[in-house]
């Protein structure tokens, strides 16, 4: 059982088409984020839901729009795609802060990452 | 504004030796230090988390420490092996909310 799942795994499409890429983590997890991975392999953070209402957007263009239909999913949809934005972007969640460490709370657990290639 | 630093950013030992990966911060209000691995074309995978109250965490040839006050981490590996070649990322999470900062990792290559 895959606990943080992402999909699609690949995905190559044109400049100026709208995608999306969907997450979803069976870890019983209160947060969940998107990371963005550029060809340099440097990891910054996109966005971060909490019990589904946004908690950090990191100034990113308007043209990413997270979505969080219940606190064990979040979809990252991407409107008018442009070359900047080929990079792998990561899925992953996390226990609430503020919750018992002793548990593991706060272990960022990560998802496989979707590799989006636009041409 | 928190910034993670990681050194080197590639390293390549022989099979057996000890090594030590560096990672600084500049914001010593932190909630956690967490050391991760990526392989090729992969995910993360999380080795070690060392709370803030946390000095060092310890998972099998794996050894992190946390000095808060010089914002200073290593993560120490004893006895490499070439299935440790990887890239090594350090995240810091801060204390005002889900925000996790990482380095830019240390590319880690272990000849056999």
């Amino acid at each position: 059982d895959t606990a943080v799942s992402q999909t699609p795994k690949y995905l190559v499409t044109q400049m100026g088409n709208d995608k999306s890429i969907k997450c979803e983590q069976n870890l019983g997890h209160d947060t969940m984020y998107w990371y963005k991975q550029d060809s340099k392999k440097f990891l910054k953070i996109m966005f971060s839901y909490n019990n589904k209402e946004l908690i950090i957007n990191e100034t990113v263009p308007n043209r990413f729009s997270p979505k969080s239909p219940d606190k064990a999913h979040l979809n990252l949809h991407i409107n008018s795609l442009e070359l900047g934005d080929s990079a792998v972007y990561f899925c992953a969640s996390s226990q609430e802060q503020g919750k018992s460490w002793a548990s593991g709370a706060n272990v960022l657990t990560f998802g496989a990452g979707s590799r989006l290639t636009v041409l | 504004k928190q910034e993670v630093t990681q050194i080197p950013a590639a390293l390549s030992v022989p099979e057996g030796e000890n090594l030590v990966l560096n990672c600084s911060f500049t914001d010593s209000a932190i909630y956690n230090l967490q050391w991760f691995r990526q392989d090729p074309g992969k995910g993360l995978t999380s080795l070690l988390l060392i709370q803030s109250s946390q000095r060092e965490q310890t998972s099998g040839r794996l050894n992190a420490s946390l000095d808060k006050s010089s914002g200073r981490s290593t993560l120490y590996i004893a006895a490499s092996q070439p299935g440790d070649s990887a890239t090594y990322l350090c995240a810091v999470g801060g204390t005002g909310g889900f925000k996790t900062i990482f380095g830019a990792g240390t590319r880690l290559f272990v000849k056999a």
